[in-house]
């Protein structure tokens, strides 16, 4: 079944550091889309970056990047020099084909990183 | 500005009273997809759409109802709702295949 853990409950990280979000996925797939979320306090969903199990460069937008390496299955999410402003839950997710509910995502149960001034 | 909207942010209610989440998207996006987040259980589907008129069942569907009349609107109802549907719902968007779903601001419902 397809799966996602994230294996860090909670994080710390002092302000400007970078920090390293773990994410691995199971899937028989051969194509199929990963993702991460940011969620913060006040609850609304957004999203981050994404990767495409074919693409072969990591994906980076802006502070975000995608460690993404397909042998092992995991997806870490890398924040360079973090800010207060990135507290928050951290979801990994994954998206395979349309004849699975439509191309659902399947969630990770979340990191909830904090970050010390 | 793309986005999806949804209305209201946040719902008290009781019992067996019918209410109605919307949900619109300004992205021409043919899917669309209702979720529910719960501590603990993590976030699941409930509906979804592949495009106009084509709706279907997601992971928790009992107790919901959708329609998809108009490309950018997907609205979840709840007939007679249930204390056990107090939740956080997310309606999301996207074109189809493996791109990034992208979410409304989520609606808190509580129900007494």
């Amino acid at each position: 079944a397809q799966k996602i853990t994230q294996t860090q409950p909670g994080m710390f990280v002092q302000e400007k550091e970078a920090v390293t979000l773990d994410c691995t996925y199971d899937t028989s797939d051969q194509s199929y889309g990963l993702f991460w979320y940011k969620q913060p306090s006040s609850g609304e969903m957004i999203f981050l970056i994404y990767q495409g199990s074919y693409d072969e460069q990591n994906a980076t937008e802006g502070r975000y990047s995608l460690n993404f390496q397909k042998a092992r299955k995991s997806a870490n999410l890398v924040i360079s020099a973090s800010q207060l402003g990135d507290s928050a839950m951290y979801f990994c997710a994954m998206r395979e084909a349309f004849y699975n509910q439509g191309g659902k995502l399947i969630f990770g149960q979340g990191t909830e990183l904090s970050v010390k001034p | 500005e793309a986005q999806v909207t949804q209305n209201p942010r946040y719902l008290i209610t009781v019992t067996g009273k019918k209410l109605t989440v919307t949900c619109s998207q300004n992205m021409n996006h043919e899917y669309m997809s209702w979720y529910r987040q719960d501590p603990g259980l993590g976030l699941r589907q409930i509906y979804y759409s592949m495009n106009v008129e084509v709706t279907d069942k997601g992971d928790v569907p009992e107790g919901y109802k959708v329609s998809r009349k108009e490309k950018r609107n997907f609205p979840l109802i709840l007939e007679s709702p249930s204390p056990n549907q107090t939740s956080l719902y997310f309606c999301a968007s996207s074109t189809t295949g493996l791109q990034p779903q992208h979410f409304g601001d989520g609606t808190r419902l509580s129900i007494l």
